[in-house]
């Protein structure tokens, strides 16, 4: 697609359910990365997948959290037993080949709220 | 792990001020990035630095990176109400680490 597309765009949902937000990167773009953004703060690195390889999950907060991407392309966010501290905005940015000076593009982002 | 401190959290300048946030990092980094996020919006790309001592300008923002790729800096000149919203450095280091962001207030 010509944009990083997640959805939803918003997501109400009471504590303890499960929550899944999607992310469909550029076409073509190998590398994706998850951030967390709560309210007025900044960008929290979660998870970053490179092509084939095994994913950076060394900023996933807990063990509740956990995202594959198949067939490298679409992503998909788990947030398992949600808590009140998991409300913020999840944003999906995807960037054309593994690392070095690579440009990242941000979808819109998921705003998670748990009630 | 790899992290960038970025100064100030916020600044309020007048229009027509000048305005400068700095970035800094414990190590060497590869490269680095710059992003504004509007209010509401989403993190859009401004520039990357690659080179020690690197300069770039962008009409009235300037972006320098440190000789000893260390520290990077972004200066805008006389501010306008559109340059209002948060500013991120963001490192490369294989992944890309954001720094807490600026937030520019400009008051008309």
């Amino acid at each position: 697609g010509a944009g990083v597309s997640q959805s939803p765009s918003n997501k109400v949902t009471e504590k303890g359910k499960d929550v899944e937000l999607r992310c469909d990167p550029i076409s073509g773009h190998t590398a994706l990365y998850w951030y967390r953004q709560s309210l007025g703060q900044g960008l929290e690195f979660l998870i970053y997948f490179q092509g084939n390889s095994a994913p950076d999950k060394s900023g996933l907060p807990s063990d509740r959290f956990s995202a594959e991407r198949t067939g490298g392309s679409v992503s998909t966010l788990t947030i398992q037993r949600t808590q009140q501290e998991d409300s913020a905005v999840y944003l999906c940015a995807s960037s054309p080949r593994y690392s070095g000076a690579n440009v990242l593009t941000f979808g819109a982002g998921s705003r998670l709220t748990v009630l | 792990g790899q992290q960038v401190m970025q100064i100030p959290q916020y600044q309020h300048v007048q229009e027509g001020e000048d305005f400068t946030t700095y970035c800094n990092s414990s190590t060497t980094l590869s490269n680095i990035q710059w992003y504004k996020q509007r209010p509401g919006g989403h993190p859009v790309f401004l520039i990357q630095l690659v080179k020690s001592g690197e300069v770039k300008k962008q009409k009235r923002l300037t972006f320098q990176f440190g000789e000893a790729k260390k520290n990077s800096s972004l200066h805008i000149t006389a501010t306008q109400t559109t340059d209002v919203g948060t500013y991120f450095c963001c490192s490369n280091t294989g992944k890309l680490i954001f720094g807490q962001g600026t937030t520019l207030q400009v008051k008309p």
